[in-house]
């Protein structure tokens, strides 16, 4: 299957614990990254592998994979981080093509 | 300073071709996986080509014959060459440098860095 599902929106509190979720059959076989996107600007890379965080990426940001489903959690959530949040892996049929995620509004209350 | 710059994005008829460039600094095009994504005006990324630094190169369904991922090892460039353009390829196009990675049991790729995107409109 070439198709990842994230739930269209999603919402926390200041300072609460956020987990946004993305499912396919690819994840079984690849770990997914995640992307962070604002309004006007470019994808911003927040996590990928296992759990591995680039550099200037706040600790707050994690990952986590299990059976077809892979986790972003938010621990302590802060305004800055209202954004769309992609998952993205390869294709799990091995030809190649990569395949995104439909996309997460996170809002922050 | 690591970075992408994409340009020859612009509105152009149906059917027509274009040529996207994305300029890349601070790291070296044709030792790494290069790819294109793209997103249409209010909606979600879409995957789009990638080329691999061995040079073989993979595209969505939905551009598969009409577009063509290359590169210019001596200008250290990427482009996407466009052609049979359609209304739904309107979108901002980036380049982005791919990353690949094995963790028990699986695989990983990553996007690590992003150009600033291109906007392709086509139009009549």
């Amino acid at each position: 299957s070439s198709e990842l599902t994230q739930d269209p929106a999603v919402s926390v509190a200041l300072g609460q614990t956020v987990r946004i979720t993305c499912q396919g059959d690819s994840l079984r076989s690849y770990y997914a990254s995640w992307y962070q996107q604002k309004p006007g600007q470019a994808p911003v890379l927040v996590i990928y592998g296992k759990n591995n965080r680039p550099s200037g990426i706040p600790d707050r940001f994690s990952g986590s994979s299990s059976g077809n489903t892979a986790s972003l959690t938010i621990t302590g959530a802060q305004a800055e981080d209202e954004a769309d949040y992609y998952c993205n892996s390869r294709d799990s049929s091995g030809n190649h093509r990569g395949v995104f995620g439909g996309g997460t509004k996170l809002t922050v209350l | 300073e690591v970075q992408l710059v994409e340009t020859g994005g612009g509105l152009i008829q149906p059917g027509g071709s274009l040529r996207l460039s994305c300029a890349a600094s601070g790291f070296t095009v044709s030792s790494n996986y290069m790819s294109w994504v793209r997103q249409a005006p209010g909606k979600g990324l879409e995957w789009v080509s990638v080329i691999y630094s061995g040079g073989s190169t993979y595209y969505a369904d939905s551009v598969k014959g009409r577009f063509t991922i290359s590169r210019d090892n001596s200008k250290n460039t990427l482009y996407l060459q466009m052609n049979s353009l359609r209304a739904e390829d309107t979108a901002v196009y980036y380049c982005a440098r791919e990353k690949k990675g094995a963790a028990r049991p699986n695989y990983y790729y990553y996007m690590d860095v992003w150009g600033k995107g291109t906007t392709v409109t086509v139009s009549s």
